[in-house]
């Protein structure tokens, strides 16, 4: 089976940096997604990984190390619009499709 | 360009009713997939299914739960005799092409409560 473990809360200033940290249990891995949620709304794509390393979006980073089964998510220049759950995802081959395994999800909050 | 589309956004059912959800996905999208999402919890695979084909269900409960992607029209994802734990958001994506790394984009959710 597949898990991922993600932290359940993280508080985080304006205009500060955040890091959320990802570590994924699962056979015939393919990537790394991260999803951002708001309250009550859809979620929406942010970045994906395959391969180790940064990928870097705006304000957005994602880095993956396939090695240690383990990818963070980084958000700079906070604002207080970032406040929302983000979820990591992996991709895997199930059943002969490419399924997205989701973990429970951080509640990121942006204070002032 | 519409995005993904779900109707009704919020269900209210009795237990033993049923329940059909409506997922229009976006244009050109052929792949269609359900999750569910219970409070305060990530999001749950259910199926995934592309034009007249189901192609994984292995998320989706054997008994009460079916989904269909008809030829013509939305995908539907119907619950028959629903119970109080079938109460959840259910969320419709589509992508474009199946594929690593394909962006799924997500449609507001259908939310079902069981009373």
């Amino acid at each position: 089976g597949q898990s991922l473990e993600q932290p359940s809360e993280v508080t985080a200033v304006e205009g500060a940096i955040v890091q959320i940290n990802c570590t994924y249990q699962t056979s015939g891995f393919y990537g790394l997604s991260w999803y951002q949620q708001h309250d009550g709304g859809a979620p929406t794509f942010l970045s994906y990984n395959a391969l180790d390393g940064l990928e870097e979006t705006g304000r957005f980073s994602s880095f993956l190390s396939r090695s240690d089964s383990y990818g963070y998510l980084l958000l700079q220049e906070l604002q207080m619009k970032d406040s929302a759950s983000y979820f990591c995802a992996v991709e895997d081959s199930g059943a002969g499709s490419y399924q997205l395994t989701f973990g429970k999800g951080t509640k990121l909050s942006v204070i002032p | 360009n519409a995005g993904v589309m779900q109707n009704p956004r919020h269900l209210v059912r009795r237990r033993g009713q049923e329940a059909r959800l409506r997922c229009s996905p976006m244009k050109g999208h052929s792949h269609v997939y359900w999750y569910r999402q219970l409070p305060e919890e990530g999001l749950k695979f259910m199926v995934y299914l592309q034009k007249e084909n189901i192609i994984d269900e292995s998320g989706m409960p054997k008994e009460r739960f079916s989904a269909e992607f008809p030829k013509e029209g939305p995908s539907i994802l119907r619950i028959q005799q629903v119970v109080r734990g079938d109460s959840a958001a259910y969320f419709c994506a589509s992508s474009p092409v199946e594929g690593q790394g394909d962006e799924q984009y997500f449609g507001p959710g259908t939310r079902l409560t069981v009373t």
